[in-house]
C-alpha cells in the first residue's frame, strides 16, 4: 500500500511558470517529506514539514500541509529547464519509523 | 555530506541466481530501507532496518531477504532471481529520530534474464 498519492501524475510547463504538486495520504503522520529524483537517479531529499506546521519555504519551494484533508502541496515557482525531474512526497505513518512513497508527479519544464 | 553507496549501478542475473545487492552509509544511521521503482508504481518499500540485526517487512517482501550485520551495511537478497524482479533499486538511510530526511544510493538498475 502506498502512503501517499501525487497529483498530477504528469505536469508539463513553461519556464518562468509555476509548478504546483499535490499529495494526499492516508494515516496520521509525524511529518510530510518532499523529495526529487533526476531521471534513473536516486532520490534527493528537498524539504520536510512537521505535523503541526502549516507552511513552509525553501527558496523557490513553498510546500503547505492540511492535516485536516490529509493533504500537502509542493509549489516550484518561477520554475527552470533544471527542475525537470520526478517529484515525490512521502511520510512515515503514525509512529512507525518507515519512510513510504507516493508514485510521484513527473515534471517537464520547456526551454 | 552523508554517503549512501550501492555496489553496482548496473546488474545483469540469470533466472534462479542468489543475488546480493549491497548498500554501505558512513554517516552511523540507524535506520535503513530497501526500495524497488517501477514506472506508473513509485517507490515501494521492500524491508527496512531500524538498527543491527533488526528487520521489518515493508509492502513488498515476497522473493526477498535482508541482511544487517554491522550498523554501516545493510544487504539485500534476491534468493532465487525472477523476471519480475527486474526492476530499479534503492537504498536510503536515515537517523532513528522521527523528523530528519532520508538519503539515497544512486540506484542499481537489476535485469533478471
Amino acid at each position: 500500500s502506498q502512503q501517499g498519492e501525487e497529483d498530477p501524475q504528469a505536469l508539463s510547463i513553461q519556464e518562468g511558470e509555476n509548478a504546483t504538486m499535490n499529495c494526499s495520504y492516508k494515516t496520521s503522520i509525524n511529518n510530510l517529506q518532499w523529495y526529487r529524483q533526476n531521471s534513473g537517479r536516486g532520490l534527493v531529499h528537498l524539504i520536510l514539514i512537521r505535523s503541526n506546521e502549516r507552511e513552509k519555504h525553501s527558496g523557490r519551494l513553498r510546500v503547505t500541509l492540511d492535516t485536516s484533508k490529509k493533504s500537502s502541496s509542493l509549489l516550484i515557482t518561477a520554475s527552470r529547464a533544471a527542475d525537470t525531474a520526478s517529484y515525490f512526497c512521502a511520510s512515515p505513518p503514525g509512529g512507525s519509523y518507515k519512510l513510504i512513497f507516493g508514485s510521484g508527479t513527473r515534471l517537464l519544464v520547456r526551454p | 555530506d552523508v554517503k549512501v553507496t550501492q555496489s553496482s549501478r548496473y546488474l545483469v542475473k540469470r533466472t534462479g541466481e542468489k543475488v546480493f545487492l549491497e548498500c554501505v552509509q558512513d554517516m552511523d544511521h540507524e535506520n535503513m530501507f530497501w526500495y524497488r521503482q517501477d514506472p506508473g508504481l513509485g517507490l515501494r518499500l521492500i524491508y527496512f532496518s531500524y538498527d543491527v540485526k533488526m528487520k521489518e517487512k515493508g509492502d513488498i517482501p515476497e522473493g526477498y531477504s535482508v541482511s544487517r550485520e554491522k550498523k554501516e551495511r545493510f544487504s539485500l537478497i534476491l534468493e532465487s532471481a525472477s523476471t519480475n524482479q527486474t526492476s530499479m533499486y534503492l537504498c536510503a538511510c536515515e537517523r532513528r529520530n522521527m523528523n530528519t530526511e532520508a538519503f539515497f544510493g544512486q540506484g542499481t538498475r537489476l535485469t533478471v534474464v
